[in-house]
């Protein structure tokens, strides 16, 4: 049972506009910053989003990250079959680094 | 660029010690941030296992913490995890990684991982 809640499942065909949810409390996502990574199969994780909604450096602006409250959510919009892959959010809480579950993005 | 490479033994038998060390090239532990220690057992999700800076402070997930040390030697470079008492559970792919700071979930830099099945 993760701390920070995603959806196991979310699926687009090309061209669409995605999101992706995280649901979290007061002590993780309501007070610090949430973080994003996509891991494509086989390979480590890649930071996507951080500080809610930063973008490192290469990522392309396809991918948008938001939060509000306890919540944050992903989006990926002008969706390509190379996006299939698990997204994961991750927030500091109290003492540790807490993960969602992850979400496995299909590309149809 | 900075890379980070892991190794260790790939098994390691139950109750016994997993010892495993991250080579960091391309950027000196001394010159900053935290760097940390994440597992992804086959086919689930992550788990953060804990963190060091170059100083030698430490934070380690609770649920892990009796069984973790972290350590860091900075003439070499690298940095490296030991869980003892490990157990079939502990079957994972073992990542390190550069931690962006203190009290964030920042990893903005990954090794590509190494599995280590716990099995006599």
């Amino acid at each position: 049972q993760s701390v920070l809640t995603q959806p196991p499942s979310a699926s687009g065909t090309p061209g669409q506009r995605v999101t992706i949810s995280c649901s979290g409390s007061s002590s993780n996502i309501g007070s610090n910053y949430v973080y994003w990574y996509q891991q494509l199969p086989g390979t480590a994780p890649k930071l996507l989003i951080y500080r809610n909604n930063q973008r490192p450096s290469g990522v392309p602006d396809r991918f948008s990250g938001s939060k509000s409250g306890t919540s944050a959510s992903l989006a990926i919009s002008g969706l390509r079959s190379e996006d299939e892959a698990d997204y994961y959010c991750a927030a500091w809480d109290d003492s540790l680094v807490v993960f969602g579950g992850g979400t496995k993005l299909t590309v149809l | 660029q900075v890379q980070l490479q892991e190794s260790g033994p790939g098994l390691v038998k139950p109750s016994e010690t997993l010892s495993l060390t991250c080579a960091v090239s391309g950027y000196s532990i001394s010159s900053g941030y935290y760097w940390g220690w994440i597992r992804q057992p086959p086919g689930k999700g992550l788990e953060w296992i804990g963190s060091i800076y170059h100083s030698g402070s430490t934070y380690y997930n609770p649920s892990l913490k009796s069984r973790v040390t972290i350590s860091v030697d900075t003439s070499k470079n690298q940095f490296s995890l030991k869980l003892s008492s490990v157990t079939a559970a502990d079957t994972a792919v073992y990542y390190c990684a550069r931690v962006l700071g203190i009290a964030v979930a920042g990893l903005d830099y990954w090794g590509q991982g190494t599995l280590v099945t716990v099995s006599s």
